[in-house]
Order: C-alpha cells, then structure tokens, then sequence
C-alpha cells in the first residue's frame, strides 16, 4: 500500500486562485518531504521541500505546510497560472533511508484556467 | 548539459520479447533508481543502487532486472515482456546532499 496518500487527485482552479494539495503519512521514521512538478512528456523535477522542524516553507509563490503532529503536509501554490498546470507528487523519506529513497503519492493533475 | 539521460524514449515490444532501457547519469551521483509511473498510482521503485556493482529490489521488482557495472550507468532489462509492464518508466540519480534528478522517461507499450 501507498505509504504516502496525497488528495485530490485532479483540481482545476482560476487564474489568480489558490491550488491546495494535501498529502498525509503513517511512517514516523519520515524526516523529509520534498514535492515534484511534473509536465507532460517530462520527467519529475524537484519544486520544494521540508524537513520536520519547520512548520512551513516558501519560495516564491509555492508554500509548504508542514503539520507533524497530524502527519500531514499540503502544498499552495498562490495566484495560480496556467503556466502552473502540470501534475504534482509529494513524497518522502526517512532516516532509516540514509540514502534518501522516496515514496511517492499517487499525484495531483492541477489545471489552472485563464 | 547535465543531468540525466535515457535511452530510448518510446519503444513497442510483442509479447515475449526482452529489452534494455539504459540510464547515463553525468553528475557523479552515487545512488540510481528506476521507477515505473501508472496512472493514479504515482512513481514507483521497481529497484535501486547505492553505488558502483551493487542493486537492490523495490516495490515492484518482479519481471525486472538490472545492472551497475559503472557509477554512471544503470540499466533495467525486461527479459520477457508482459502487457502488464506497459507503463512510463523514469530513471532518477542522487547524492546525501542533493534530491532527485529524474531523466525524460521511456514509454514502453507492450502488445
């Protein structure tokens, strides 16, 4: 089973609007939670990402939320563009993988509408 | 430019038949990944490397093989390809330091 369950599966938002995608976790051994923006007929590339003693991190208009009692994290991309429409997987790893093997989500198809 | 590079980039295989997907990495990343994209069920691991001569299975290993003979390559052979091994499939390269670099992907259809 996935070990990282990340929601919705697919969102379409205005110009101008907030994106949200959520992700949660089981695994406790977790230590770092990147996300990746991927376009179609590309691979993966990596957008952002945190570790647990933070509870949010920006770089630009991408946000991550980190919440570790809940074992949730959620990306917001601000004043989406359509430039921004592509597939977003969250994902993370843990300390026991000391070489950072990640798991990934099942990825979020967000489509943003002029 | 820098980064990671996949051979090929589509390929049609019949039933039965065997095929190697190569990995060139130019980054001197110690660790190499392949994984398989399906929709709805995101990236996963079919088998890693940790460095140079050594693999290790994944999440979905079986029908699998692969080879680290140099740092810089690794490479992942079907030996009798299933319609159930029709998928996208991506090779990644990291370091202690650095997140993934994934190539372009490789979408294999098998009829």
């Amino acid at each position: 089973q996935q070990q990282v369950k990340q929601s919705p599966q697919s969102l379409i938002v205005q110009k101008g609007g907030i994106s949200i995608i959520n992700c949660a976790y089981e695994n406790t051994a977790f230590d770092y939670f990147p996300w990746y923006q991927q376009f179609p007929g590309k691979g993966p590339a990596l957008l952002i990402a945190i570790r647990p003693d933070v509870s949010e991190k920006k770089e630009g208009r991408f946000t991550i939320s980190f919440n570790k009692s809940a074992k949730q994290f959620s990306l917001h991309i601000m004043d989406s563009q359509p430039g921004d429409s592509a597939t977003y997987f969250c994902a993370a790893s843990g300390k026991t993988d000391s070489w950072g093997k990640l798991q990934f989500g099942a990825g979020t198809q967000v489509v943003v509408t002029p | 430019n820098a980064g990671v590079t996949q051979t090929p980039k589509f390929r049609v295989l019949k039933t039965g038949q065997s095929m190697t997907l190569l990995c060139a990495q130019d980054m001197n990343h110690e660790y190499m990944y392949w994984y398989r994209q399906d929709p709805g069920m995101g990236l996963r691991l079919i088998h890693y490397s940790v460095g140079e001569g050594t693999t290790a299975k994944g999440e979905v290993p079986d029908g699998y093989n692969v080879s680290r003979l140099k740092k810089q390559n690794f490479l992942l052979g079907l030996e009798s390809a299933a319609p159930s091994q029709t998928s996208v499939y991506f090779c990644a390269s990291s370091n202690r330091v650095s997140g993934y670099t994934f190539g372009s992907g490789t979408r294999l259809t098998v009829v």
